[in-house]
């Protein structure tokens, strides 16, 4: 049973540029959830996507912008990137939908963006 | 301002040492603690998810407390491995919306 995949690893990009981010979720689950981790922080949430649309966000400017597909797998846009975007971003997926017993979240190894 | 604020921020101990930290969280509108291991370069690992206040979790040599009253859970490690270095992140959810609030967690590094 395949966890949660990103793509890609690692990516750099250059200030203005724009980014896309891929997540699989686990085999089974219906909701992904974006985060972003700065350096010495705790993941911050971006936003979470449940039955292809966004259901709720964090404190995140309109340059963040997700999609989710019939297939439940996601993905992250960041537009005008600039320096303080450099991150590491995580996806976890979870399920919610009928048939859910836990609440335990399933995070992907994330993807290394740094932003030149 | 929601704030999870995790104790140490960085601890090293002797393997057979047993250690424990603290994540501290807002008391109001709880929903679940979370609890995770993260070794680097690997995907965050989960290990406990508390809900009810009292509760008491065990995963072999890790256990967890949860005191929702005053906002707070420890994690306890008995008999530290060099395999165990890694940090360790606390979450907490507020209402029942996935939303996950990290602290910065604690890192562990264990000595042979």
């Amino acid at each position: 049973d395949a966890g949660v995949t990103q793509s890609p690893t690692h990516l750099i990009k250059t200030r203005g540029q724009q980014v896309t981010l891929r997540c699989s979720p686990k085999s089974g689950h219906d909701t992904v959830s974006w985060y972003q981790q700065a350096l010495g922080q705790g993941p911050q949430f971006i936003f979470q996507y449940y039955e292809e649309e966004e259901r709720q966000r964090g404190n995140f400017p309109d340059r963040f912008s997700g999609h989710q597909f019939p297939n439940y797998s996601s993905e992250l846009n960041v537009n005008a990137l600039l320096l303080g975007d450099s991150a590491l971003y995580l996806c976890a997926s979870s399920l919610d939908g009928p048939g859910a017993i836990t609440d335990t979240q399933y995070f992907g190894p994330g993807t290394r963006l740094t932003v030149l | 301002i929601l704030n999870v604020e995790q104790s140490p921020q960085s601890l090293h101990v002797q393997e057979g040492d047993s250690t424990n930290f603290t994540c501290s969280f807002p008391s109001s509108n709880f929903y679940a603690l979370h609890w995770y291991r993260w070794e680097t370069a690997k995907s965050p690992e989960a290990l406990f998810v508390m809900t009810l206040n009292g509760d008491e979790k065990k995963k072999g040599r890790i256990s967890a407390t949860l005191n929702t009253k005053e906002g707070y859970s420890y994690l306890y490690i008995k008999g530290s491995q060099p395999e165990d270095s890694a940090t360790y992140l606390c979450a907490f959810e507020r209402g029942a919306t996935n939303k996950l609030i990290f602290g910065t967690g604690t890192l562990l590094a264990v000595q042979p």
